[in-house]
């Protein structure tokens, strides 16, 4: 287990589809976190989870965003009817219970067209 | 509202010397500061952490400081080298939120020159 995954890094879209990313983080670590980054601007965060519970959830992540852990172990991150500003760099982060910081993944980058 | 703020959005130095980059905070009173770097295309990377009680931290070229009278932090990378070049986020704690809820600057975009 070397990081991180990601998958997919890349997406390309139609307005109005839906699209699902996947997380799978460092094992162990039983803390996950979705970030959001926009060109130039720094990752926002999205949700927090600690093992399965969705702990947080940001007034970024409109209805149209959902994102779940089930077992605790991998996460998706879904977004239904996809709006051209929804284009950005999805960012997923884990953590150990004891650690302060986060253990990001490469990200999926998504465009809608 | 808590904000985050690196003055910079640009820095280019000549190799070998000492970057300085600069994070500033306002309302709020975080327990502990992190630092990451990102290259081009991938994920941030975490570098170091400094907290509230700590004037300085180091680790090999780097030297992070924080100043809580200031609410600053500076980020200090000595005999800098091309491979240095990368931005550079700084984050904080999200007041009431989990120790994963970062508030990220923009971030620095270092380009060190040979």
């Amino acid at each position: 287990d070397t990081g991180v995954s990601q998958n997919p890094r890349h997406k390309i879209t139609k307005r109005g589809q839906n699209v699902t990313f996947r997380c799978d983080p460092i094992s162990e670590h039983n803390r996950l976190y979705w970030y959001r980054q926009t060109l130039g601007q720094g990752p926002e965060f999205l949700t927090y989870f600690q093992n399965e519970a969705q702990l947080e959830k940001s007034r970024l992540l409109s209805d149209r965003f959902s994102a779940e852990r089930p077992k605790g172990s991998f996460s998706t991150l879904e977004i239904q009817r996809t709006e051209q500003g929804d284009s950005a760099m999805y960012l997923c982060a884990s953590s150990p219970p004891t650690a302060t910081e986060a253990f990001f993944g490469q990200g999926t980058r998504l465009t809608v067209v | 509202s808590q904000k985050i703020e690196q003055n910079s959005e640009a820095l280019n130095i000549q190799e070998g010397k000492t970057a300085t980059l600069t994070c500033n905070y306002t309302n709020y009173s975080p327990a502990y500061l992190q630092w990451y770097r990102q290259d081009p295309g991938r994920g941030p990377v975490f570098l170091l952490l400094i907290r509230e009680n700590e004037k300085e931290k180091r680790k090999e070229r780097l030297k992070v400081t924080f100043d809580t009278t200031l609410k600053q932090s500076l980020f200090h990378i000595t005999a800098s080298q091309p491979a240095d070049s990368a931005t550079y986020l700084c984050a904080l704690a999200r007041y009431g939120g989990s120790q994963g809820n970062l508030i990220f600057g923009k971030g620095t975009k270092l380009s060190v020159k040979p």
